[in-house]
């Protein structure tokens, strides 16, 4: 069965430093694995998908992620963080039987 | 083109009442699916549905149930509320019910309990 497991429930940088949030999952076999940002008071907008092609994934508003099998981490990465991207960010993976398992969630603070 | 559209975005609703929520799906989307995200956590499947049928249900009790319309539409229905049922209620729809299709949310009914 998939999990996924978010590391830091609170991530909080500074404006234009790099924004790293943490992703592993578990599963014996190669996933589908998704990153979704929620602004306050709004559904969930997907960021990114990694489907077993291309292992570095490019996303929306500058975000990428890399699927790592070795590590079973699929972590979110941007360059420059921009007040903008404070919301709260979920990794999810795809578990079959139709349905997506997410993480607890992790929020990210944007500091002047 | 217009999203994923749910209705009503709030809905206050005193223990034991039942409940209906709507979703209706993007354009070209055949399949919906329901979740169920508590304040501080992470959003949990309750179903899906495809063609109208039923393709996917998660750990959730009886007193939760859906349907698909011909037009893809859904409804979710929650019967008997407890106060734990307070929860933003997130619609998803996909072309498919393949997880690679990508799945598209609406932005949630907001269920208050009291």
């Amino acid at each position: 069965a998939q999990s996924v497991t978010q590391l830091g429930s609170h991530v909080s940088v500074s404006e234009g430093a790099l924004v790293l949030l943490r992703c592993n999952y578990s599963s014996s076999v190669p996933p589908y694995l998704f990153w979704y940002v929620q602004y306050p008071n709004q559904g969930l907008q997907l960021l990114l998908k990694y489907t077993s092609a291309a292992t570095l994934v490019k996303g929306i508003n500058g975000f990428e992620a890399e699927f790592k099998k070795s590590e079973t981490s699929f972590h979110l990465t941007k360059p420059s963080a921009h007040m903008s991207d404070a919301a709260e960010y979920f990794c999810a993976g795809y578990q079959g039987a139709q349905k997506l398992v997410f993480g607890q969630g992790t929020r990210l603070t944007i500091n002047p | 083109d217009a999203g994923v559209t749910q209705s009503p975005t709030h809905l206050i609703k005193t223990r034991g009442q039942q409940v209906t929520l709507r979703c209706s799906p993007i354009s070209g989307h055949k399949s919906v699916s329901w979740y169920q995200q508590v304040l501080g956590q992470g959003p949990q499947f309750i179903f899906q549905y495809y063609e109208k049928e039923e393709r996917g249900r998660g750990n959730f009790p009886d007193r939760f149930s859906a349907r698909q319309f011909p037009n893809y539409s859904s409804e979710l229905n929650v019967n008997a509320l407890l106060l734990g049922d307070s929860a933003l209620y997130l619609c998803a729809s996909s072309i498919g019910t393949l997880a690679n299709y990508g799945y598209t949310f609406g932005s949630g009914t907001r269920l208050t309990v009291v």
